[in-house]
């Protein structure tokens, strides 16, 4: 079975600086996916960002990035120039590629406040 | 952009009594869609999977005849929390594949029962 950890619960950030929130994960697929969320208080689901495990490529959102590690199944995200909307929860999620219906599974998250 | 709809975005019933939730997808089909459930601070965990037409399937620990879901139509899905009790109270959220990726989520539904 897959699992999902996040390792930090809480962090804070300077405005303006950069903050990065570490994930790991264990699967014994090849091909997945994997993904950033972001619930802010109101406990809306908003995509952050997505990697495809295929690809060697970093992605990249604007200000959101990630370091993607398939050997190592470390997927952290980077977030650049902080800004006080981006005080959230953030979970990071595994989905298998193919061979199933496609539910995410979840890490516990990591609270993440922005400081004026 | 694809969006998917939850109604009742909060409901407050007695225990005892039975509460549906409505998750619609209101541009695209979703033959399947998801069902979570996010006790405060936690994170989400899924509940079941609802596939249009057939039976939803549950995951371990999750009692089906307490939480019934039905998808009648590629855009509506159901959970209904029967026979309600406070420790039911949480946050249900849905989602809803289009196409591979990406899952859209409902805004979720704060049940609190007294």
């Amino acid at each position: 079975a897959q699992t999902v950890t996040q390792s930090q619960p809480e962090m804070s950030v300077q405005e303006a600086e950069t903050v990065t929130l570490s994930c790991t994960y264990d699967t014994s697929e090849n091909n997945y996916y994997l993904f950033w969320y972001k619930q802010p208080p109101s406990r809306q689901m908003i995509l952050v960002i997505r990697q495809e495990a295929y690809k060697q490529q970093n992605a990249t959102e604007n200000r959101f990035s990630v370091n993607f590690q398939k050997a190592a199944k470390s997927f952290s995200l980077k977030i650049s120039d902080s800004q006080l909307g981006d005080t959230a929860m953030y979970f990071c999620a595994f989905m298998n590629y193919g061979g199933s219906q496609g539910n995410l599974i979840f890490g516990k998250g990591t609270k993440l406040s922005v400081k004026p | 952009g694809a969006v998917v709809s939850q109604h009742p975005s909060w409901v407050i019933c007695k225990s005892g009594t039975s509460v549906k939730i409505e998750c619609r997808s209101l541009d695209f089909q979703a033959t399947t869609m998801f069902w979570y459930r996010q006790f405060p601070k936690q994170s989400l965990m899924l509940m079941a999977t609802s596939n249009e037409g057939s039976k939803a399937t549950y995951e371990q620990g999750v009692e089906k005849d307490k939480f019934l879901i039905n998808h009648a139509s590629l855009t509506l899905s159901t959970l209904t929390v029967t026979s309600a009790h406070p420790e039911d109270s949480s946050f249900y959220i849905c989602s809803a594949r289009e196409r591979v990726t990406p899952l859209h989520f409902g805004n979720g539904t704060r049940l609190t029962v007294t």
